[in-house]
Protein backbone atom coordinates (compact mmCIF):
# COMPACT_ATOMS: atom_id res chain seq x y z
CA UNK A 1 0.00 0.00 0.00
CA UNK A 2 1.31 3.54 -1.07
CA UNK A 3 2.51 5.61 2.35
CA UNK A 4 3.73 9.52 1.65
CA UNK A 5 5.34 11.19 4.16
CA UNK A 6 5.88 15.00 4.37
CA UNK A 7 8.98 15.98 6.22
CA UNK A 8 9.15 18.45 8.45
CA UNK A 9 5.65 18.15 9.19
CA UNK A 10 5.92 22.01 10.65
CA UNK A 11 8.66 25.36 9.23
CA UNK A 12 8.70 28.54 10.55
CA UNK A 13 11.16 30.91 8.61
CA UNK A 14 12.07 34.60 8.33
CA UNK A 15 10.58 36.55 5.23
CA UNK A 16 13.28 36.02 2.14
CA UNK A 17 14.54 32.71 3.20
CA UNK A 18 15.07 30.20 0.37
CA UNK A 19 13.39 26.88 1.37
CA UNK A 20 13.14 23.12 0.88
CA UNK A 21 9.76 20.81 1.54
CA UNK A 22 10.13 17.08 1.51
CA UNK A 23 8.52 14.24 0.21
CA UNK A 24 8.90 11.03 0.31
CA UNK A 25 6.86 7.88 -1.17
CA UNK A 26 6.94 3.54 -0.98
CA UNK A 27 5.84 2.55 -3.87
CA UNK A 28 7.88 4.20 -7.36
CA UNK A 29 4.79 3.14 -9.72
CA UNK A 30 2.97 6.66 -10.08
CA UNK A 31 1.50 8.21 -12.54
CA UNK A 32 2.03 11.36 -11.47
CA UNK A 33 2.79 13.97 -8.24
CA UNK A 34 1.08 17.25 -7.16
CA UNK A 35 1.85 19.50 -4.97
CA UNK A 36 -0.94 21.35 -3.57
CA UNK A 37 -1.74 24.24 -1.12
CA UNK A 38 -4.13 24.44 1.98
CA UNK A 39 -4.79 28.03 3.63
CA UNK A 40 -7.10 27.27 6.97
CA UNK A 41 -10.25 26.07 6.68
CA UNK A 42 -10.32 26.60 2.36
CA UNK A 43 -9.76 23.85 -0.10
CA UNK A 44 -6.65 22.74 -2.03
CA UNK A 45 -5.19 24.52 -4.86
CA UNK A 46 -3.24 22.64 -7.16
CA UNK A 47 0.45 24.27 -7.15
CA UNK A 48 2.63 21.78 -9.70
CA UNK A 49 1.81 18.50 -10.89
CA UNK A 50 4.92 16.39 -12.68
CA UNK A 51 4.37 13.59 -14.80
CA UNK A 52 6.11 10.28 -13.73
CA UNK A 53 7.84 10.88 -17.27
CA UNK A 54 9.05 14.86 -15.85
CA UNK A 55 12.31 15.40 -13.32
CA UNK A 56 11.07 18.84 -12.33
CA UNK A 57 8.65 21.57 -12.97
CA UNK A 58 8.46 25.04 -11.68
CA UNK A 59 6.16 28.25 -11.44
CA UNK A 60 7.42 31.37 -10.39
CA UNK A 61 9.13 31.28 -6.92
CA UNK A 62 7.95 27.40 -6.69
CA UNK A 63 10.14 24.59 -8.36
CA UNK A 64 9.60 20.73 -7.62
CA UNK A 65 11.12 18.07 -8.34
CA UNK A 66 10.72 14.31 -8.69
CA UNK A 67 12.93 11.38 -8.32
CA UNK A 68 10.62 8.04 -8.70
CA UNK A 69 13.54 5.61 -8.14
CA UNK A 70 14.34 6.70 -4.56
CA UNK A 71 10.62 7.37 -4.01
CA UNK A 72 11.26 11.36 -3.47
CA UNK A 73 10.11 15.07 -3.93
CA UNK A 74 10.93 18.25 -3.23
CA UNK A 75 9.31 21.52 -3.39
CA UNK A 76 11.43 24.51 -3.56
CA UNK A 77 10.01 27.91 -2.75
CA UNK A 78 12.40 30.79 -3.16
CA UNK A 79 12.63 34.53 -1.56
CA UNK A 80 9.64 33.25 0.86
CA UNK A 81 6.85 35.98 1.87
CA UNK A 82 4.21 35.74 4.34
CA UNK A 83 1.60 35.26 1.54
CA UNK A 84 3.22 31.81 1.20
CA UNK A 85 2.12 31.14 4.52
CA UNK A 86 0.07 27.83 4.59
CA UNK A 87 -0.21 24.22 4.40
CA UNK A 88 1.50 22.26 1.72
CA UNK A 89 0.73 18.54 0.46
CA UNK A 90 2.03 16.46 -1.67
CA UNK A 91 0.01 13.74 -3.25
CA UNK A 92 1.23 10.99 -5.40
CA UNK A 93 -0.64 9.48 -8.22
CA UNK A 94 -1.57 6.39 -8.16
CA UNK A 95 -5.70 6.13 -8.27
CA UNK A 96 -7.00 7.63 -6.05
CA UNK A 97 -4.38 10.19 -5.46
CA UNK A 98 -2.45 9.79 -2.10
CA UNK A 99 -1.90 12.13 0.23
CA UNK A 100 0.70 12.98 2.56
CA UNK A 101 -0.20 14.95 6.09
CA UNK A 102 1.11 17.97 4.78
CA UNK A 103 4.16 20.76 5.89
CA UNK A 104 2.44 23.91 7.91
CA UNK A 105 4.67 26.99 6.51
CA UNK A 106 4.83 29.82 8.17
CA UNK A 107 6.84 32.96 6.72
CA UNK A 108 7.62 35.59 9.57
CA UNK A 109 7.61 39.05 8.60
CA UNK B 1 -8.83 27.09 -14.31
CA UNK B 2 -11.07 24.48 -12.73
CA UNK B 3 -14.63 24.51 -11.96
CA UNK B 4 -16.08 22.40 -9.70
CA UNK B 5 -18.64 23.89 -6.96
CA UNK B 6 -19.48 23.02 -3.90
CA UNK B 7 -22.89 23.56 -1.74
CA UNK B 8 -23.72 24.57 1.15
CA UNK B 9 -20.43 26.34 2.05
CA UNK B 10 -21.16 26.55 5.55
CA UNK B 11 -23.85 24.47 7.51
CA UNK B 12 -25.06 24.11 11.35
CA UNK B 13 -27.54 21.67 12.11
CA UNK B 14 -29.05 19.94 14.51
CA UNK B 15 -28.67 15.88 15.79
CA UNK B 16 -30.75 13.71 13.76
CA UNK B 17 -31.31 15.80 10.37
CA UNK B 18 -30.98 14.46 6.99
CA UNK B 19 -28.46 16.48 4.54
CA UNK B 20 -27.53 16.45 1.37
CA UNK B 21 -23.95 18.36 0.50
CA UNK B 22 -23.81 19.32 -3.27
CA UNK B 23 -21.05 19.07 -5.54
CA UNK B 24 -20.88 19.82 -9.23
CA UNK B 25 -18.09 20.50 -11.94
CA UNK B 26 -18.31 21.45 -15.92
CA UNK B 27 -15.30 19.65 -17.22
CA UNK B 28 -17.01 16.82 -17.91
CA UNK B 29 -14.74 14.91 -15.76
CA UNK B 30 -15.68 10.77 -15.21
CA UNK B 31 -13.78 10.60 -11.47
CA UNK B 32 -14.77 12.34 -8.72
CA UNK B 33 -14.27 12.27 -4.94
CA UNK B 34 -15.05 13.08 -1.40
CA UNK B 35 -12.85 13.86 1.33
CA UNK B 36 -13.34 14.25 4.84
CA UNK B 37 -10.78 16.65 7.07
CA UNK B 38 -11.00 17.91 10.78
CA UNK B 39 -9.29 21.34 11.24
CA UNK B 40 -5.83 21.24 11.23
CA UNK B 41 -5.49 17.37 10.54
CA UNK B 42 -4.90 14.91 7.46
CA UNK B 43 -7.25 14.16 4.45
CA UNK B 44 -9.07 11.24 4.74
CA UNK B 45 -10.85 9.60 1.42
CA UNK B 46 -14.34 8.51 2.04
CA UNK B 47 -16.15 8.20 -1.31
CA UNK B 48 -15.40 8.13 -5.49
CA UNK B 49 -16.48 7.58 -8.39
CA UNK B 50 -15.43 6.83 -11.52
CA UNK B 51 -18.18 7.57 -13.81
CA UNK B 52 -21.94 7.75 -13.60
CA UNK B 53 -23.16 4.65 -11.32
CA UNK B 54 -20.09 3.82 -10.18
CA UNK B 55 -19.34 4.38 -6.27
CA UNK B 56 -16.48 3.46 -4.12
CA UNK B 57 -15.68 3.44 -0.19
CA UNK B 58 -12.60 5.08 0.47
CA UNK B 59 -10.34 4.45 3.16
CA UNK B 60 -12.27 6.27 5.74
CA UNK B 61 -15.24 4.78 7.10
CA UNK B 62 -18.12 7.02 7.12
CA UNK B 63 -21.66 6.70 7.49
CA UNK B 64 -22.14 9.00 4.36
CA UNK B 65 -23.47 7.24 1.17
CA UNK B 66 -23.04 8.82 -2.41
CA UNK B 67 -24.83 8.93 -6.17
CA UNK B 68 -23.58 9.61 -8.99
CA UNK B 69 -26.69 9.96 -11.75
CA UNK B 70 -25.07 12.33 -13.75
CA UNK B 71 -21.19 12.79 -14.91
CA UNK B 72 -21.52 16.48 -13.44
CA UNK B 73 -22.93 16.18 -10.01
CA UNK B 74 -21.70 13.37 -7.03
CA UNK B 75 -23.95 14.41 -3.65
CA UNK B 76 -22.91 13.37 -0.23
CA UNK B 77 -25.83 12.53 2.07
CA UNK B 78 -25.79 11.85 5.74
CA UNK B 79 -29.56 10.34 6.78
CA UNK B 80 -29.35 11.10 10.40
CA UNK B 81 -26.59 13.87 11.27
CA UNK B 82 -24.58 13.13 14.59
CA UNK B 83 -22.30 15.09 16.50
CA UNK B 84 -19.00 13.29 15.29
CA UNK B 85 -20.24 14.10 11.45
CA UNK B 86 -18.52 17.77 12.63
CA UNK B 87 -15.73 18.40 9.70
CA UNK B 88 -15.17 20.07 6.45
CA UNK B 89 -16.22 18.08 3.58
CA UNK B 90 -13.97 18.23 0.55
CA UNK B 91 -15.05 17.54 -2.88
CA UNK B 92 -12.87 16.93 -5.85
CA UNK B 93 -12.54 16.07 -9.30
CA UNK B 94 -9.65 14.46 -11.81
CA UNK B 95 -9.14 15.33 -15.76
CA UNK B 96 -9.59 11.90 -17.99
CA UNK B 97 -6.64 12.02 -19.77
CA UNK B 98 -3.51 11.97 -18.46
CA UNK B 99 -1.93 13.57 -16.48
CA UNK B 100 -4.52 13.24 -14.79
CA UNK B 101 -4.70 16.48 -12.43
CA UNK B 102 -7.17 16.60 -9.79
CA UNK B 103 -8.92 19.47 -8.93
CA UNK B 104 -11.11 20.56 -5.51
CA UNK B 105 -13.59 22.64 -4.69
CA UNK B 106 -13.59 24.98 -1.94
CA UNK B 107 -15.67 22.70 0.97
CA UNK B 108 -18.41 22.67 2.95
CA UNK B 109 -17.71 23.50 6.75
CA UNK B 110 -20.15 21.28 8.43
CA UNK B 111 -21.28 21.41 12.24
CA UNK B 112 -24.02 19.49 13.85
CA UNK B 113 -25.07 20.78 17.23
Amino acid sequence: KQEVTQIPAALSVPEGENLVLNCSFTDSAIYNLQWFRQDPGKGLTSLLLIQSSQREQTSGRLNASLDKSSGRSTLYIAASQPGDSATYLCAVGNTPLVFGKGTRLSVIA
Amino acid sequence: EADIYQTPRYLVIGTGKKITLECSQTMGHDKMYWYQQDPGMELHLIHYSYGVNSTEKGDLSSESTVSRIRTEHFPLTLESARPSHTSQYLCASSDNVDPYEQYFGPGTRLTVT
